[in-house]
């Protein structure tokens, strides 16, 4: 089945403790990103990725880190978290045939809370 | 930057009634516009979406129209149903980025 995966779905943490989502895609997908979602704010891009070893900040990157060793793979990273960064996190994919003018694919979302 | 503005936040409409959306943005070289259809606990999901070379699209229920003049697009649904309980967010591209609309919350009343 074509998905995005991410773990873990639910996390609590305490400010300062590094923690890692992880976001898998099965579908050979070259475009990757990670948004927020918070109330009345609606969904806001992180960072993205459009091949392995290429990566660019998207409109809120403070304080998150990403990798994309692997085209399946793109993990984000909050090496010291803050309470501001309690939020719903989705990672998404889509083929890179046109830009960003192509489906998006959506993982199930994470719900980080940051003491 | 892009930006995109969204109305209403919320919308509740009796069963069987049309839904309208509307959307606005401000940089013209956009030229994709899609709607997301997301349900509680999961992620958006794509339901229907629009190119600039194109005013109006349709699939089944839904329609989405744009105005590149006027930088504004619309979502349209016909004779509603409770399974379209769900929020709403429009989008438009823009170097290499989507950027979204705050989402609308859509009720359907039984």
């Amino acid at each position: 089945e074509a998905q995005v995966t991410q773990n873990p779905r639910y996390l609590i943490t305490v400010t300062g403790k590094k923690l890692t989502v992880t976001c898998s895609q099965n579908m050979n997908h070259e475009y990757m990103s990670w948004y927020r979602q918070d109330p009345g704010l609606g969904l806001r891009q992180i960072y993205y990725s459009m091949n392995v070893e290429v990566t660019d900040k998207g409109d809120v990157p403070e304080g998150y880190k990403v990798s994309r060793k692997e085209k399946r793979n793109f993990p984000l990273i909050l090496e010291s978290p803050s309470p501001n960064q309690t939020s719903l996190y989705f990672c998404a994919s889509s083929p890179y045939l046109t830009g960003t003018q192509e489906t998006q694919y959506f993982g199930p979302g994470t719900r980080l809370l940051v003491l | 930057g892009e930006n995109v503005e969204q109305h209403p936040s919320t919308l509740s409409v009796q069963e069987g009634d049309s839904a309208v959306i509307k959307c606005t943005y401000s940089d013209s070289a956009s030229n994709y516009f899609p709607w997301y259809k997301q349900e509680l606990g999961k992620g958006p999901q794509l339901i229907i979406d629009i190119r600039s070379n194109v005013g109006e699209k349709k699939d089944q229920r839904i329609a989405v129209t744009l105005n590149k003049t006027a930088k504004h697009f619309s979502l349209h649904i016909t004779e509603t149903q409770p399974e379209d309980s769900a929020v709403y967010f429009c989008a438009a591209d823009s170097n290499y980025q989507l950027i979204w609309g705050a989402g609308t919350k859509l009720i359907i009343k039984p």
